[in-house]
Order: C-alpha cells, then sequence, then structure tokens
C-alpha cells in the first residue's frame, strides 16, 4: 500500500527566505508524484508532478521538486518566499495503474509566510 | 478551463438529517471522486466512480453512499447526518486510464457543520 507523510503542519518563513516542504512517500511500484496547493478557501491546484521524466520538476509559482528514488523523497523548494505563497500544501502519491487513477495524500503542511 | 463546481461552499445541516452534496464538472471526465479534508489527516478518499452508474468504496465509506446517473455530475449522500460528519468535503475529476498522469482537477470545497 501507498503512504505519505509530510514532516512538520505548520511552517513559518520570512519574506525572501527559502520554503522547503518535506514529502517522504512508500510505494509498491514505480510512483508518480504530485504537490498541491489550497489557498483559504479554495480548493486545491495542482502545483507539479512527477512522472518518472526528469527527476527535477518545475512548477508553477517558482516552485520545484527533486524525485530522489533511494531517499523515497519528494521535497518540495522554492528559493524565495512571497506573501502569496501563505497555503496548506499536500503532496500525493499515485496508487498503480491496478487501484485507477486514484492517489494517496498527505496530511498537509501549512505555511506561514512571516513580512 | 477546466472546471469543477459544488453546490454550496457552506452548509449547515442537523444531526439525522439526510444530506445531499453535488459536484458537476465540464471535462468529460470519466472518473470522479468524493473526498473529505480534516485538519492533520490530509484528504481522504470517500468513493469513486470510473463511469455512469458504477461506484467504488474509498477508504472511508462507512454513512456514505453516492450517485452517479450522468457523467458529469457525482452527487454524495449522507443518509443520516452525525456530528462526526462535519468536515470540508472535496470533489474531484480525472480523465479514465490517463496513467501518464494520474491528475485529478479539484472543486472549492463545501465545508459542512452538523450540529
Amino acid at each position: 500500500a501507498q503512504s505519505v507523510t509530510q514532516l512538520g503542519s505548520h511552517v513559518s518563513v520570512s519574506e525572501g527566505a527559502l520554503v522547503l516542504l518535506r514529502c517522504n512517500y512508500s510505494s509498491s511500484v514505480p510512483p508518480y508524484l504530485f504537490w498541491y496547493v489550497q489557498y483559504p478557501n479554495q480548493g486545491l491546484q495542482l502545483l507539479l508532478k512527477y512522472t518518472s521524466a526528469a527527476t527535477l520538476v518545475k512548477g508553477i509559482n517558482g516552485f520545484e521538486a527533486e524525485f530522489k528514488k533511494s531517499e523515497t523523497s519528494f521535497h518540495l523548494t522554492k528559493p524565495s518566499a512571497h506573501m502569496s505563497d501563505a497555503a496548506e500544501y499536500f503532496c500525493a502519491v499515485s496508487r498503480g495503474k491496478a487501484a485507477g487513477n486514484k492517489l494517496t495524500f498527505g496530511g498537509g503542511t501549512r505555511v506561514l509566510v512571516k513580512p | 478551463d477546466v472546471k469543477v463546481t459544488q453546490s454550496s461552499r457552506y452548509l449547515v445541516k442537523r444531526t439525522g438529517e439526510k444530506v445531499f452534496l453535488e459536484c458537476v464538472q465540464d471535462m468529460d471526465h470519466e472518473n470522479m471522486f468524493w473526498y473529505r479534508q480534516d485538519p492533520g489527516l490530509g484528504l481522504r478518499l470517500i468513493y469513486f466512480s470510473y463511469d455512469v452508474k458504477m461506484k467504488e468504496k474509498g477508504d472511508i465509506p462507512e454513512g456514505y453512499s453516492v450517485s452517479r446517473e450522468k457523467k458529469e455530475r457525482f452527487s454524495l449522500i449522507l443518509e443520516s447526518a452525525s456530528t462526526n460528519q462535519t468536515s470540508m468535503y472535496l470533489c474531484a475529476s480525472s480523465r479514465f486510464r490517463d496513467y501518464s498522469t494520474y491528475e485529478q482537477y479539484f472543486g472549492p470545497g463545501t465545508r459542512l457543520t452538523v450540529t
């Protein structure tokens, strides 16, 4: 079975500082990995995805993530935080072809950006 | 632009009431999903449908049922609402057998309070 662990339910960063959100997964099949963002009072929006091509994936709004198979990790980074990055971020892993298009989500990390 | 809409943003119901949450997508997607979102637990899959009149239990189906009479519409039903069903409910859709991406598109969510 697949699972996702996001380290830190809350992260506080200063504006202009590095944003680093950690995601570790377990999967019995080659994984597809996703980061979604949820702004206040909105649904989830896809930030980026890894689908077995390049291990360094660039997404929207200056975010990127690196797939490291040996570490079973898919950490999300942004070099310089903006106030508009305040949101909740979810990491997700695919469950494999036999399970259809289902995803397993992590518990989420809420990001607070300080001026 | 892809769109998933949910019938209500906020809903307040009494214990024991029958509750219907509606979701409509305009992308001609085969797959539709219902999740509930609770702090620290991320998104948990309630039910999944891969075609009209087809449904499959997710990870936490107890106390819920679903209906899919038309391809674009997927309804979540709480037969007898209870206070432990107070939560944010998110609907999503995706293309059938799109194993290259597994990407899901989300609605804005319905925040349900059961008193």
